[in-house]
């Protein structure tokens, strides 16, 4: 059982599309981090929400946690073929300040020109 | 932000050999972590490295299979022991900024045949 599930799994769009993936979970989260991946790169870290509700916005990208701390979600705005890749959502995996991370199977984007 | 500079990038082994890869952060860093990806899905996290002690493996990874050193605070690496084609994917050395967010090594794309 996955402890975070990202849908969909696959998004293929034209370009200036808009779009909205989502990480949900069960169990309540003090943070929840949203990763890009690249072929042949390792994961970018795009943002971290920490507040129940918050919203963190970059540039077309804007970042929402569930009021409950349990799920994420992220909207592009006039999504570009640079908004290509693997999305990942991450979470503390430990109990405590482990440092180890549980990754959700990931959205993989695709924007066509 | 730290950068890690992991390598080789790609490799293709005989199975029953064994591939040592390495990651070089350029800071001193605490804790470092190597995940396992098949291409285009999840992370998962086979064991934490901490300078100074064994590493600690999770479920389902075992120290004779996957040998980890952390001789400094800058350096650790990991080999794949008598490899056979299911242990044919990416695999990623990280560390942390903060106390959750991970940045990543670029990758070892591993097949082995």
């Amino acid at each position: 059982t996955q402890l975070l599930e990202q849908s969909p799994q696959f998004l293929s769009i034209q370009e200036g599309e808009n779009l909205t993936m989502y990480c949900n979970s069960s169990r309540v989260f003090s943070s929840l981090q949203w990763y890009r991946q690249e072929p042949g790169e390792g994961p970018v870290l795009l943002v971290t929400v920490v507040t129940g509700g918050e919203v963190k916005k970059l540039k077309r990208l804007t970042f929402q946690f569930g009021d409950a701390s349990k799920d994420s979600s992220l909207h592009i705005t006039a999504a570009q073929p640079g908004d290509t890749g693997l999305y990942l959502c991450a979470g503390e995996g430990g109990s405590g300040n482990t440092g180890k991370l549980i990754f959700g199977q990931g959205t993989t984007l695709q924007v066509k020109p | 932000s730290a950068v890690i500079s992991q390598k080789p990038s790609r490799d293709i082994c005989q199975r029953g050999t064994s591939l040592t890869i390495q990651c070089q952060v350029d800071s001193q860093v605490t804790m470092m972590f190597w995940y396992r990806q098949q291409p285009g899905q999840s992370l998962t996290l086979i064991a934490t490295a901490n300078q100074g002690s064994e590493a600690t493996y999770e479920s389902g990874f075992v120290i004779d299979k996957f040998p980890i050193s952390r001789p400094n605070l800058t350096f650790s690496t990991l080999t794949v022991s008598n490899m056979s084609p299911e242990d044919s994917s990416i695999y990623l050395c990280s560390s942390l900024q903060g106390n959750t967010e991970a940045f990543f090594g670029q990758g070892t794309r591993l097949t082995v045949v």
